[in-house]
């Protein structure tokens, strides 16, 4: 079975800084999916950025790129020009021949003044 | 013009009553899930239907049931309510089990 982790429980950043989350995860499949949601207090699950595992190059959505790094398992959100309203919890997810998103714990990121 | 609505928002019950969910997609996706998210965040899937077809059953208990009476809708049903059953669930779509999931705005029910 598929594992998401995320070891950053909790973050912080200043608004206009850039902010890193880690990803890892863990399959034997070749072909999946990650992706980044975002949570606000809202509570709605919003798709931030997607990645197709048999492409190189890394997404991108304008203030929102990832690293993915196929060989490590390692699937990291970067946030540039952080945003009051980024402030949520993010969540890594795999979709793989399962037909389901599996999630890993989230981070929950607060931007500051 | 919601592509995934929930309803109701917020459920609060007494221990041992029966309760259900309602979930209706417009986006003409023939997959629909349930996701719950408990206390601590985490989010899991608990059900998929493709086409009215159960597709994906996890570990959830008998007491929860859901139904699909046409591809539009999946409602979920439960039975006996627990304190335990306690979270926030989430409907969520995609086309032919496609991998792009959307999500309802969920639905937080609270056992007392």
């Amino acid at each position: 079975a598929q594992t998401v982790t995320q070891s950053q429980p909790e973050m912080s950043v200043q608004e206009a800084e850039t902010v890193t989350l880690s990803c890892t995860y863990d399959t034997s499949e070749n072909n999946y999916y990650l992706f980044w949601y975002k949570q606000p207090p809202s509570r709605q699950m919003i798709l931030v950025i997607r990645q197709e595992a048999y492409k190189q190059q890394n997404a991108t959505e304008n203030r929102f790129s990832v690293n993915f790094q196929k060989a490590a398992k390692s699937f990291s959100l970067k946030i540039s020009d952080s945003q009051l309203g980024d402030t949520a919890m993010y969540f890594c997810a795999f979709y793989g021949t399962a037909s389901k998103l599996t999630f890993g714990t989230g981070t929950r990121l607060q931007v500051t003044l | 013009d919601t592509a995934v609505s929930q309803t109701p928002k917020y459920l609060v019950t007494q221990m041992g009553n029966d309760k259900s969910i309602k979930c209706e997609q417009n986006l003409g996706h023939d997959t629909m899930y349930w996701y719950k998210q408990d206390s601590k965040k985490f989010l899991k899937i608990m059900f998929s239907y493709n086409n009215k077809e159960l597709i994906i059953n996890e570990t959830v208990p008998n007491r929860f049931s859901p139904k699909s009476p046409d591809k539009a809708h999946l409602n979920l049903h439960i039975n006996s309510l627990e304190l335990g059953d306690s979270a926030v669930y989430f409907c969520a779509s995609s086309h032919n089990r496609g991998v792009e999931a959307f999500f309802g705005q969920g639905t937080r029910l609270t056992v007392v």
